[in-house]
């Protein structure tokens, strides 16, 4: 069994750039959800695709983007990257939306922006 | 504020030694999740609690809910220097979909 995989494994971009994040999620599973650590922080949710369509979303602003694929892989687009987006960002797949399905991640993109 | 708060912050232990990691929420938790972190890397899954009372155990390490105090503890036996690492917990807060970590405990064992 496939687990999360995450691409890049790191990226440095410059501010206002645009950078796309991919994520393949572990096979038998329909639901990707994506999020943002900075350092020394908990995971913050960004927001999550349900079968290709966007299922919630969390206080992001919307030049974070996403698209969910009908093979469920995942792309997070950022655009006008500022500085404070640096982090690691977590993809995150279940088998199904809910409470009763666990989140398996990735091991995450570095993301650095000068 | 943060919603979920995670005590202690670090510990050091010697190999061998029982230690306790609590995570407390502000609000009332439909599912508390358990997770461990290698620095810079993803988040590997060890349990999910969903019932009031619920324990589950897996290898050397056991978590607790108590839904009534909204908390849950995560209690290592015997530690080894392989449990080294960060725990964080994750609660469902309402949403149905997200997740809301705590800050993470560091967790070092030395020998």
């Amino acid at each position: 069994e496939t687990g999360v995989t995450q691409s890049p494994t790191h990226l440095i971009k410059t501010r206002g750039q645009q950078v796309t994040l991919r994520c393949s999620s572990q096979s038998g599973h329909n639901t990707v959800s994506w999020y943002q650590q900075a350092l020394g922080q908990g995971p913050q949710f960004i927001f999550q695709y349900y079968r290709e369509e966007e299922n919630g979303r969390g206080n992001f602003p919307p030049r974070f983007s996403g698209l969910q694929f009908p093979n469920y892989s995942s792309e997070l687009n950022v655009n006008a990257l500022e500085l404070d987006d640096s982090a690691l960002y977590l993809c995150a797949s279940s088998y199904n939306r809910g409470r009763s399905s666990p989140l398996h991640f990735g091991n995450g993109t570095r993301l650095t922006v000068t | 504020s943060q919603e979920l708060e995670q005590s202690p912050q670090s510990l050091i232990v010697q190999e061998g030694k029982n230690l306790t990691i609590n995570c407390t929420s502000s609000k009332t938790l439909y599912g508390l999740y358990w997770y461990k972190q290698k620095y810079g890397e993803g988040l590997i899954f060890l349990m999910m609690l969903q019932k009031g009372g619920e324990e589950k155990s897996h290898e050397k390490i056991t978590a607790k809910l108590d839904e009534k105090k909204q908390q849950s503890s995560l209690h290592i036996t015997a530690s080894q220097p392989s449990h080294a690492g960060i725990y964080l917990c994750g609660a469902d807060l309402a949403s149905g979909y997200a997740l809301n970590f705590g800050k993470g405990t560091s967790l070092l064992v030395t020998p």
